[in-house]
């Protein structure tokens, strides 16, 4: 009974390059969210999925950032042009769609921009 | 936007009880969840109350009063692996996170 799956853990990439980062959700989960969590902060919401849909993506930033997720396959946030201050820990959560179930948080990936 | 504050750290003793307060300034939220975070690794979900008053679960209870804007988890009989940080969130269209609170229990 697989969790959520987040790959890489880790991911280095170098300023100007691209970060792909994969979430695939709990089996049965049909809703998919981002979070970004800085040192010493809490977990900032990004984005929020359903297959095929951005439902509400108020906290992406307007450059760079871009999430999907697609009827086949995991969920993909997506950074172009990487800067130094995008370093932090990208965790994602899936839910049913009786959400008070509990949303489920992947063991995120760990991003660092040199 | 929601403004959703905790203390930033807490210290307490091994076998004691501990009260970790929320505070929100948001309405219309279709409930509070509390969610424990060990350094480095995924927050775990530990309770949800949609309703005002009290849940409890095993050594962790949650108080929810919507019209006082507050929260609380209580942790009762703390072990050393309770050290970790705590954080609350309301559930709008997605979760939304205060800061946390980092608990370190001490022997």
């Amino acid at each position: 009974n697989a969790g959520v799956m987040q790959n890489p853990r880790h991911l280095v990439r170098r300023r100007g390059q691209e970060a792909r980062l994969r979430c695939s959700p709990m089996k049965g989960h049909s809703h998919v969210y981002w979070y970004r969590q800085l040192p010493e902060e809490g977990l900032k919401f990004m984005v929020y999925l359903q297959k095929e849909n951005i439902i509400d993506e108020s906290g992406m930033p307007k450059e760079r950032f871009s999430a999907e997720f697609p009827k086949e396959g995991p969920s993909i946030l997506r950074i172009q042009q990487v800067v130094r201050g995008d370093s932090a820990a990208y965790f994602c959560a899936s839910s049913p769609p009786a959400r008070y179930y509990g949303y489920t948080f992947g063991s995120g990936t760990r991003l660092t921009v040199v | 936007g929601q403004n959703i504050d905790q203390p930033t750290e807490m210290t307490a003793t091994e076998g004691a009880i501990v009260q970790i307060n929320c505070t929100y300034q948001t309405s219309g939220f279709n409930g509070l969840f509390w969610y424990q975070q060990h350094a480095g690794e995924a927050p775990t979900f530990l309770s949800y109350n949609v309703l005002d008053g009290l849940e409890e679960k095993g050594r962790f209870s949650s108080f929810l009063s919507r019209s006082k804007g507050y929260s609380y988890l209580l942790l009762k009989e703390l072990q050393m692996k309770d050290s970790a940080s705590y954080l609350c969130a309301v559930e709008l269209t997605a979760l939304i996170f205060g800061k946390g609170t980092t608990l370190s229990v001490s022997s």
